[in-house]
């Protein structure tokens, strides 16, 4: 079974720039979470979509938005990007059901902004 | 208190010896517990999950949980130059898809 893929693989943005990333799941699983990794904040969730709604968010600024297609693939926007915006974004895939919540990462999107 | 905590490391064994790595949480709500392994610029692989108290056991891989005392633990035997990695222990959020990540402890397996 193909894994969690994510495109693009890396990107260059500049300050006030807008940029969308996308995620395509693992074949069945209906969750895709996504998360920023920053050398000095680790891994932080964003938000969590489940047949294409937004069901878990975390605490970051509106600029941060996703959505989920019908078939699960999963994009993430954030607008008026930010210096501080440079990070690795990972999504991840899994069933989304109770007990079978495991989470499997793709191999991540590295922004930077400059 | 940070919700999941992990000693930072870096945590350096010789080839063939135990790794110990550990983690400590707060939210007593947390059921589900994972180690993830992430090597230098790349993302975090699933390593083990465990959701009872006690130990469990897969290869050279043991995770060991201790809900009372609010702890987790992973153990690798015979460690390898290979397991050199950041082992990242996260917890799933109560009653949520949200995974909860401490910061890591980088380990480095000495030949």
């Amino acid at each position: 079974k193909a894994g969690v893929t994510q495109t693009p693989r890396y990107l260059i943005k500049t300050r006030g720039q807008q940029v969308t990333l996308s995620c395509s799941p693992i074949s069945g699983h209906r969750s895709v979470s996504w998360y920023q990794q920053t050398p000095g904040q680790g891994l932080q969730f964003l938000f969590e979509y489940f047949s294409e709604t937004q069901r878990n968010k975390g605490n970051f600024p509106g600029r941060f938005s996703g959505r989920q297609f019908s078939n699960s693939r999963s994009e993430m926007n954030v607008s008026t990007l930010e210096l501080g915006d440079s990070a690795l974004y990972l999504c991840a895939s899994s069933l989304g059901h109770r007990g079978q919540e495991t989470q499997y990462f793709g191999p991540g999107t590295r922004l930077l902004v400059l | 208190q940070k919700e999941v905590e992990q000693n930072s490391g870096p945590l350096s064994v010789p080839e063939g010896a135990i790794a110990s790595l550990n983690c400590t949480y707060s939210d007593r709500v947390s059921q589900s517990f994972f180690w993830y392994r992430q090597y230098s610029g790349k993302s975090p692989e699933l390593i083990m999950s465990i959701y009872s108290n006690g130990d469990k056991e897969d290869g050279r891989f043991t995770a060991q949980l201790n809900k009372a005392s609010q702890y987790v633990s992973l153990l690798i035997r015979d460690s390898q130059p290979s397991d050199s990695a950041t082992y990242l222990c996260a917890l799933l959020q109560g009653g949520s898809e949200k995974l909860v990540f401490g910061k890591g402890t980088k380990l480095t397996v000495n030949p």
